[in-house]
């Protein structure tokens, strides 16, 4: 069956510009996970939805970060203002509760020049 | 605080060696932990998890041990071959804020 999706695949975008990615999780999955990857580092939890409960978004970074899954299936991470250090791989997972094997999708690049 | 650590965070081995992977855990209610493999630019995929009700778990090749006690759990691969070069993760479910924490990740190298 279908994995968990993510587009764009790649983002190239100037320093004070605006993002969204996104992200369609496997049918069914209740919970959705974003993560960011920094070059050759390990995975930094952002933000998790499980089902209608209000998300926990104590890993944003900041204010300029914000997600939300709209109906119980697509995701959507915008970055605001961004910033050179937002560069990173945005991972989106998905899982069929808690605590499961959580699926990755295949990510998008962003890079902010 | 919720925290993960593992060591080392490189190895290198001689194809047919075995590699072990360790890590530790601050949650003592974690009842989860599964093992992810990330290749150069591809997406982590799980290789084999345990619960805390078991201490340890194979599957052919990889093996998964766990001490609820001493709070750790180690991540065997024996025969090691070249396609087993990869980054690996692992994780711990933390019950008290219901978020999966990684650890800093393992790049091993298997020699040909």
């Amino acid at each position: 069956g279908a994995g968990v999706s993510q587009s764009p695949s790649n983002k190239v975008t100037e320093k004070g510009k605006d993002v969204e990615l996104r992200c369609d999780p496997i049918s069914g999955h209740t919970a959705l996970y974003w993560y960011r990857q920094s070059l050759g580092q390990g995975l930094e939890f952002l933000i998790y939805f499980q089902g209608n409960s209000a998300p926990d978004k104590s890993g944003l970074p900041s204010d300029r970060f914000s997600a939300e899954r709209t109906g119980g299936s697509v995701s959507t991470l915008t970055i605001q203002r961004t910033q050179q250090e937002d560069s990173a791989v945005y991972l989106c997972a998905s899982a069929p509760g808690l605590p499961y094997e959580q699926y990755f999708g295949p990510g998008t690049r962003l890079t902010v020049t | 605080g919720e925290n993960v650590e593992q060591h080392p965070s490189t190895l290198s081995v001689q194809e047919g060696d075995s590699a072990v992977i360790k890590c530790t855990y601050s949650d003592s209610a974690s009842n989860y932990f599964p093992w992810y493999k990330q290749e150069l630019g591809k997406r982590p995929q799980l290789i084999i998890d345990i619960r805390s009700n078991v201490g340890e778990k194979k599957d052919q090749r990889i093996a998964v041990t766990l001490n609820k006690t001493a709070k750790h759990f180690s991540l065997h691969i024996t025969e090691t071959q070249p396609e087993d070069s990869a980054v690996y993760f692992c994780a711990a479910w933390m019950d008290s804020s219901y978020k999966l924490i990684f650890g800093s990740g393992t790049r091993l190298l298997v020699r040909p």
